[in-house]
């Protein structure tokens, strides 16, 4: 039960597009289109952005989106907002559990 | 409104005991699978457990199997973790989650920390 991998970081600045990967393996991301990822700001709970890959749920901006390719998914973030800076959590399906990534730092510049 | 309120949490010795609860409201709470999942101080996010929606089955991350033991009671929507033989790596916010697909956490409660040290 190996953690998912994602950059320890990423920045960019508002309006701009960021993109956060997250390598797993063929027993997990690259075998379940069971991919979710979490924005969670300092002290709060984490919150659903995505899920099944690349779908949103109700009340999320259309500004966050998911892919998958073979066996890393990604999270892309379209016109950066100063609210989106928090810590981003990928997560995937690895058969009878579930795998996290060890999360990614967000800054907007 | 969905909500999941846990309590618990405390400063606990190496070696205890320790029993979360999570207290659920707003949807049917029978329906659905709930998880734990936790968070050490400065650290990313970690499964725990998992218990499908009748109870029957139950699943663990390696690191807690043999030691945590998660269950449920549906008639009084509330979730638990029953933690035995602490240690200090089990430091950490404990977060319940409802579970609408495997990995697919909607709703999480404010979290419960739990510090294991002498």
């Amino acid at each position: 039960q190996s953690a998912l991998t994602q950059p320890a970081s990423v920045s960019g600045s508002p309006g701009q597009s960021i993109t956060i990967s997250c390598a797993g393996t063929s027993s997990d991301i690259g075998n379940y289109n069971l991919v979710s990822w979490y924005q969670q700001h300092p002290g709060k709970a984490p919150k659903l952005m995505i899920y099944e890959v690349s779908k949103r749920p109700s009340g999320v901006s259309n500004r966050f989106s998911g892919s998958k390719s073979g066996n890393t998914a990604s999270l892309t973030i379209s016109g950066l907002q100063a609210e989106d800076e928090a810590d981003y959590y990928c997560c995937s399906y690895a058969g009878s559990s579930t795998l996290f990534g060890g999360g990614t730092k967000l800054t907007v510049l | 409104e969905m909500q999941l309120l846990e309590s618990g949490g405390g400063l606990v010795q190496p070696g205890g005991s320790l029993r979360l609860s999570c207290a659920a409201s707003g949807f049917t709470f029978s329906s659905y699978a709930m998880s734990w999942v936790r968070q050490a101080p400065g650290k990313g996010l970690e499964w725990v457990s998992t218990i499908i929606g009748s109870g029957g089955s139950t699943y663990y991350a390696d690191s807690v199997k043999g030691r945590f033991t998660i269950s449920r009671d549906n008639s009084k929507n509330t979730l638990y973790l029953q933690m035995n033989s602490l240690r200090a790596e089990d430091t950490a916010v404990y977060f319940c989650a409802k579970e609408v697909k495997w990995g697919c956490f909607d709703i999480w409660g404010q979290g419960t920390m739990v510090t294991v040290s002498s």
